[in-house]
């Protein structure tokens, strides 16, 4: 089938260790996006990125890291010094700019 | 970047068409108004689409004004399944490095709750 994956669905990680959440589509889109969701709150663009070996910070970019080595890849590192980094995270694709995003079912990351 | 407002919340019964509002009064001549919806703890889901023509799927139809400034999601037949909270969104373009960057600002939404 195709689709957009996370993996994990859950994530429980020790404070100051950093963390790389995956997100592989097979959809064949170019572009790809993360989004950090908190309780009660609408999606917040980390990071995206619109082909391979180029991605742009999005509205919350601090303490967090991506590459974009390979189109159906854009794996997403949650670093030490990301402040409050539990949360709900979605990845997206979408096939070109004029087109919707897919998301995928979300990694939950709790850091204890 | 155009932003929308979404009540909060509504309810609807269970068979009824559900009528979600969304205002986007600052909306630019070539932004596109995009709805999706997130069931709990789930990914959201695009539901449609639409510039300034009505538009209707499957899913749903999208009723936009012809100023532009507001638009209405509308589910026909609600059933228990389509409670989840829906969002209205303004898509905007950016151009980066000779080419077009594709955002989606996500506000709170609006909780349809479908009531048996």
């Amino acid at each position: 089938d195709g689709g957009i994956t996370q993996s994990p669905k859950y994530l429980f990680r020790k404070e100051g260790q950093n963390v790389t959440l995956s997100c592989e589509q097979n959809l064949n889109h170019d572009a790809m996006y993360w989004y950090r969701q908190d309780p009660g709150q609408g999606l917040r663009l980390i990071y995206y990125s619109q082909i391979v070996n180029d991605f742009q910070k999005g509205d919350i970019a601090e303490g967090y890291s991506v590459s974009r080595e390979k189109k159906e890849s854009f794996p997403l590192t949650v670093t030490s010094a990301q402040k409050n980094p539990t949360a709900f995270y979605l990845c997206a694709s979408s096939i070109s700019v004029s087109t919707e995003a897919f998301f995928g079912q979300g990694t939950r990351l709790t850091v204890v | 970047d155009a932003k929308t407002t979404q009540p909060p919340s509504m309810d609807c019964a269970e068979g009824r068409a559900a009528n979600l509002p969304c205002n986007h009064s600052t909306i630019s001549g070539n932004e596109y108004v995009y709805w999706y919806r997130q069931i709990h703890s789930q990914g959201p889901q695009y539901i449609i689409h639409g510039l300034k023509n009505n538009e209707t799927n499957e899913m749903a139809s999208l009723i936009i004004t012809e100023d532009r400034k507001s638009s209405t999601l509308i589910l026909p037949h609600a059933t228990l399944r389509d409670t989840a909270v829906y969002y209205c969104i303004v898509r905007v373009e950016k151009f980066h490095s000779g080419g077009s960057n594709y955002k989606l600002t996500f506000g709170k939404g609006t909780l349809l709750t479908v009531n048996p």
